[in-house]
């Protein structure tokens, strides 16, 4: 069964340091996403790709993390620099183009902001 | 944006006892209710999903329910089973492009 796979499964980083999380979707699915989810919280979307363009992006905290997808398949989410208060779940999902179709979730990345 | 409230965060039930979790939204827009499983240290997986069309779907011992007047929308499951306790999500999306914005969760255990 295809799944999601997102590197690294987890990751410790100093406060201030630059980090980067790396997800390849499900083959053939256009629309991927990267979640963050705090503990005990659900996911929050942090940006939404149409192939290789955002499409929601609103959520996300520009002045330090950014995401690509530059050829519209794997993606990359950076945080520059990394704050405690980074600490989470990052999830990466994708879904095959049209309306209300299931999201496939990856494993995730763990942070730890220290 | 959406907001969507979740009940009860954690709900502890007897083997082969019913559960429900119940969830509101607040965009009348929302047409697409999904609920996700998320077992300890594992991936959210979809379990059932429902569209706005639709008032109620089942799935065997799964079924989820919808009020689209009062905004809200519920999960129900029969005949538990330990293998059930995990933390439930629901989630709503108000814009048909899967941009779903999810509850807080309920942490189920079922009591063998």
């Amino acid at each position: 069964e295809a799944e999601v796979a997102q590197s690294p499964r987890y990751k410790i980083t100093e406060k201030s340091q630059a980090v980067a999380f790396w997800c390849d979707p499900i083959s053939g699915h256009a629309t991927l996403y990267w979640y963050r989810q705090i503990l005990g919280q659900g996911p929050e979307l942090l940006v939404q790709f149409q192939d290789e363009s955002v499409v929601d992006d609103s959520q996300l905290p520009k002045d330090r993390f950014s995401a690509e997808r530059l050829k519209g398949v794997d993606s990359t989410l950076k945080i520059q620099p990394a704050e405690l208060g980074d600490s989470a779940m990052y999830l990466c999902a994708s879904s095959p183009s049209g309306r209300n179709t299931e999201a496939f979730f990856g494993q995730g990345t763990r942070l730890t902001v220290v | 944006g959406e907001n969507v409230e979740q009940h009860p965060s954690t709900l502890s039930v007897q083997e082969g006892d019913s559960a429900v979790i119940k969830c509101t939204y607040s965009d009348s827009a929302s047409n697409y209710f999904p609920w996700y499983k998320q077992e300890l240290g594992k991936r959210p997986q979809l379990i059932i999903d429902i569209r706005s069309n639709v008032g109620e779907k089942k799935d065997q011992r799964i079924a989820v329910t919808l009020n689209k007047t009062a905004k809200h929308f519920s999960l129900h499951i029969t005949e538990t089973q330990p293998e059930d306790s995990a933390v439930y999500f629901c989630a709503a999306d108000p814009t048909g492009a899967n941009n779903l914005f999810f509850g807080t969760g309920t942490r189920l255990t079922v009591i063998p």
